[in-house]
């Protein structure tokens, strides 16, 4: 069966870049979520887009923006990078609940963010 | 809103030992609870779920969990420890279909040989 596809898995930056993961849902799959993971930490919930609209918003830094796209994948833009932003970064989808889904998350695997 | 205490960060037990990892919650609303295990440098995966209904629920790789509303509890048990279920595992809340989807801090589960 269909994943949920993160791209990059592991991605290299320096302070006060920018970078970009991507993430793509199972199909049919409307809503997404990000996810931060520090070392040894619970995943922090981000931002979460349905039908391409936000719709929920957590700690994410004024640095960070997200959009879904009309193919419903969606993108976490992340400026003037800083040591702290190291983590993995997880994103994953669900099923509306008109679609007779009982509201858990589908995760990828991740990508692993180094800022240097 | 909604929140989860898991009690122990890391739990160790012996090969073929009962496993007992604690979640309480707590909510607001009649809660959807779950558990996610996650392996060294991987995603989160699904053990089990709560939804409604039977408050005994089966996941996989032999792990249950029961939801019981009086002590806001969904422990997640395992009759016999394999050492391949040594990994880090999360419960997890939320209110409405994925909204408001709240993680516990973790726990660390050690086999031993």
């Amino acid at each position: 069966a269909a994943g949920v596809i993160q791209s990059p898995r592991h991605l290299i930056k320096e302070k006060r870049e920018t970078a970009t993961l991507k993430c793509y849902p199972i199909p049919r799959h409307d809503t997404v979520y990000w996810y931060q993971q520090g070392p040894g930490q619970d995943p922090q919930f981000l931002i979460s887009f349905y039908e391409k609209m936000q719709s929920d918003k957590g700690s994410i830094p004024d640095r960070f923006s997200a959009q879904q796209f009309s193919d419903y994948h969606s993108e976490l833009n992340m400026s003037s990078l800083e040591l702290g932003d190291s983590a993995l970064y997880f994103c994953a989808s669900s099923l509306d609940p008109g679609q007779g889904a009982t509201g858990e998350l589908f995760f990828g695997e991740g990508s692993r963010l180094t800022v240097l | 809103a909604q929140s989860v205490t898991q009690l122990g960060s890391h739990v160790s037990v012996s090969e073929g030992a009962l496993v007992l990892l604690r979640c309480n919650y707590s909510s607001s609303v009649p809660p959807y609870l779950f558990w996610y295990v996650q392996y060294p440098n991987q995603g989160l995966q699904l053990l089990l779920k709560y939804t409604t209904g039977a408050t005994l629920v089966k996941g996989i790789n032999g792990f249950e969990a029961e939801f019981k509303k009086s002590e806001t509890s969904f422990h997640l048990t395992k009759p016999s420890a394999h050492m391949s279920d040594a990994a880090e595992y999360f419960c997890a809340v939320s209110a409405v279909y994925g909204q408001n989807f709240v993680f516990g801090p973790g726990t660390r589960l050690s086999v031993l040989p």
